[in-house]
């Protein structure tokens, strides 16, 4: 299975952006890639996923290389709410649904 | 509210005991997945099922028993569990559309099991 490298914690100010890498230099043509994230006491939230184009949605904006070896999930305002586990994962042709350790995201007020 | 019910939301059972964990959706996919969350530790993929056919199990020992009697619930059967399976246990679904992979998974609250 392709996988993801992700640093393991960053920290952010309230209300500013915070961009969120991954590396997945051994994606294969059509894994998607995904990003949940994981709030204190709670399963995981899907988050945003996208193919090749850069995607928007209301909770985040998802970057993606043109070479999809790597992606950047954006918040564009971070609240104390955001802080969470924020995974990246790749999902391909199997239907197994595999995550890393993720990044640990400690918004500061 | 994410549409994947998970039933006890904590279970605390002895190493001898026999019990189930429960995870519904009310979504109509067809794909479920159950999880192993461990403290301080990634999610652990443990079993998948498409279509109610079972199509991975992630090297579990015997002690966990999977069921899905359809495509909308899901159970994980326990039986003499030792004490370092104590851990979050979390339920998913998607929708499988062929072979593309490219619909999000709605994951429940987890039952936390605790093995005494």
């Amino acid at each position: 299975d392709a996988k993801t490298t992700q640093p393991n914690s960053m920290e952010s100010n309230e209300e500013e952006p915070v961009h969120l890498p991954c590396n997945h230099s051994t994606i294969s043509g059509t894994d998607y890639i995904h990003w949940y994230r994981q709030l204190p006491s709670q399963g995981p939230e899907y988050v945003i996923h996208g193919l090749t184009s850069n995607v928007n949605n209301r909770m985040a904006s998802l970057a993606i290389a043109e070479d999809r070896k790597s992606s950047t999930l954006i918040l564009h305002r971070a609240t104390l709410r955001d802080a969470a586990v924020y995974y990246c994962i790749l999902r391909g042709n199997n239907n197994d649904m595999r995550f890393g350790a993720g990044t640990r995201l400690t918004v500061k007020p | 509210e994410t549409g994947v019910t998970q039933t006890p939301r904590h279970l605390v059972m002895g190493m001898t005991n026999k019990k189930s964990l429960k995870c519904e959706q009310h979504l109509g996919h067809n794909a479920m997945y159950w999880y192993k969350q461990s403290a301080k530790k990634p999610l652990e993929l443990m079993f998948v099922y498409n279509f109610k056919e079972q199509t991975e199990n992630n090297s579990v020992p015997s002690r966990f028993s999977p069921e899905c009697p359809n495509s909308s619930h899901l159970f994980l059967h326990l039986h003499t569990l030792q004490p370092e399976d104590s851990a979050l246990y979390l339920c998913a679904s998607s929708q499988r559309q062929g072979k593309l992979q490219n619909t999000e998974a709605f994951f429940g609250q987890g039952t936390r099991l605790t093995v005494v």
